[in-house]
Formats: C-alpha cells, structure tokens, sequence
C-alpha cells in the first residue's frame, strides 16, 4: 500500500463551523507533513509531525489545529476559519524524518476547502 | 529573485514531441526532486535527485551541481502528460523544509 489517503474531498464550510480534514497512511512512514496551496501556487508547508511529535509549524495561526494520534493517521481541526484560508490542503508522508530532504514525498491528493 | 526558477512557466507541445521543463537554484542544496500535479490536486514524486542522471519510463531527469540546474525531459510526449512540473529543493539546514519553485505548466494536444 503506497497510499496517502485524505477525506473529505471537498469541504465547505462557515467561518463559526469547526471541522477537521484526516489523512491516513500505511507505510510505515514515520515524518508527515500538512501543506496549503493556493490555486496556481507552489504547497506552502504548514506542519511536519517527527515520529508522531510536532516537529515545524511555520508560524500557522491557530484557528488550524493538528493532530497525530498514532503513526498511521494525521488530522487538522479547523475553527473560526477566514475566506482566505480557501485552498487545498494536501497530507504528504516520507519513511525517515532524520533525512527528509533525501525522502521521497508521498502526497495525498488533497482536500478542496471552501470557506464562506 | 525566487530561490527556485522554473521554466518555461507555460509549454504546449504537440503528441510526440521531446520536452524540456528547466530548474535553476540559487542556494546549496542536498536533494532536488521533481513532482506532477494533475487537475484536481494530486501530487505525485517523479524523482528525487542529488547528483547526475535518472530514468524511469518515457521520464529523464538530470542536475548539474556545479551549474545548479536540473532539468525534467520528457520523450515521446502524450496527451496524459499534461499537467503541472514542479521542482523543490532540500538542503542540510532546511531538513523538511523544501523550497518550490512556481511551477510549469504542460499540455500535449493530440
């Protein structure tokens, strides 16, 4: 299984819903990363969870919230979100954190949000 | 200046046609890697490179430390090879964080 799998697809939501968007993996990868991207631009990346600990937020606010449970799964909770935060959310997952700039990604192929 | 820059950033190329996507890079780098994104979101890693040549299928990518470049060929180009190349850059001091470039867009009409 060389699967990242992400649900939902598609997300639409209101600015006071709270939702969350989830991301599985059964590779045994052990660095997972959350990225934003915007149509026609590069993923921004987000968080990277090291062996099920936070290991990077690049200065996110915190209206994005995650979360790694256990090595297979990674969830973003979302609150209060803006208009601007519309964009796609992909997961992504690599075998080692110690030389991940040597690992392939794997990608998910990502939620749509839509806040409105 | 962007730290990665890619291009051309737009490239339509008729079915059959060898295609060229370059990546230049301004910093020191440890691992490049080469990525696809097809309409609707998916990203797949087509290489990941730190020095000369790779091959998979129809897939060529090649990085010149010295000149800080790469590029991506693509031979006997399809109509199913339409989408975005992206190349990102990985270094000691960044770890996890890689640095993309913007993107090329690609569409082989038939």
């Amino acid at each position: 299984d060389t699967e990242v799998t992400q649900t939902p697809k598609h997300l639409v939501m209101g600015m006071t819903n709270k939702k969350s968007l989830k991301c599985e993996q059964h590779m045994g990868h052990r660095a997972m990363y959350w990225y934003k991207q915007k149509a026609k631009k590069p993923p921004e990346l987000m968080f990277v969870y090291s062996y099920e600990k936070l290991s990077i937020n690049e200065s996110v606010p915190s209206r994005f919230s995650p979360e790694c449970p256990n090595s297979s799964l990674l969830n973003l909770h979302l609150h209060a979100l803006q208009p601007e935060d519309s964009a796609l959310y992909l997961c992504a997952s690599s075998q080692d954190p110690a030389g991940s700039q040597f690992e392939k990604l794997f990608f998910g192929s990502g939620t749509q949000l839509s806040v409105l | 200046k962007n730290e990665v820059e890619q291009s051309p950033q737009n490239l339509t190329a008729q079915e059959g046609e060898f295609i060229t996507i370059n990546c230049s890079y301004s910093v020191g780098i440890s691992a490049l890697h080469w990525l696809q994104q097809h309409p609707g979101g998916g990203i797949v890693s087509l290489f990941m490179l730190s020095s000369g040549k790779k091959k998979h299928g129809r897939l060529i990518a090649t990085i010149n430390i010295q000149e800080k470049h790469s590029s991506l060929h693509i031979t006997a180009s399809h109509p199913r090879d339409s989408a975005v190349y992206i190349c990102a850059v990985g270094s000691q001091t960044s770890g996890s964080r890689l640095t993309f470039g913007e993107g090329t867009q690609l569409t082989v009409n038939p």
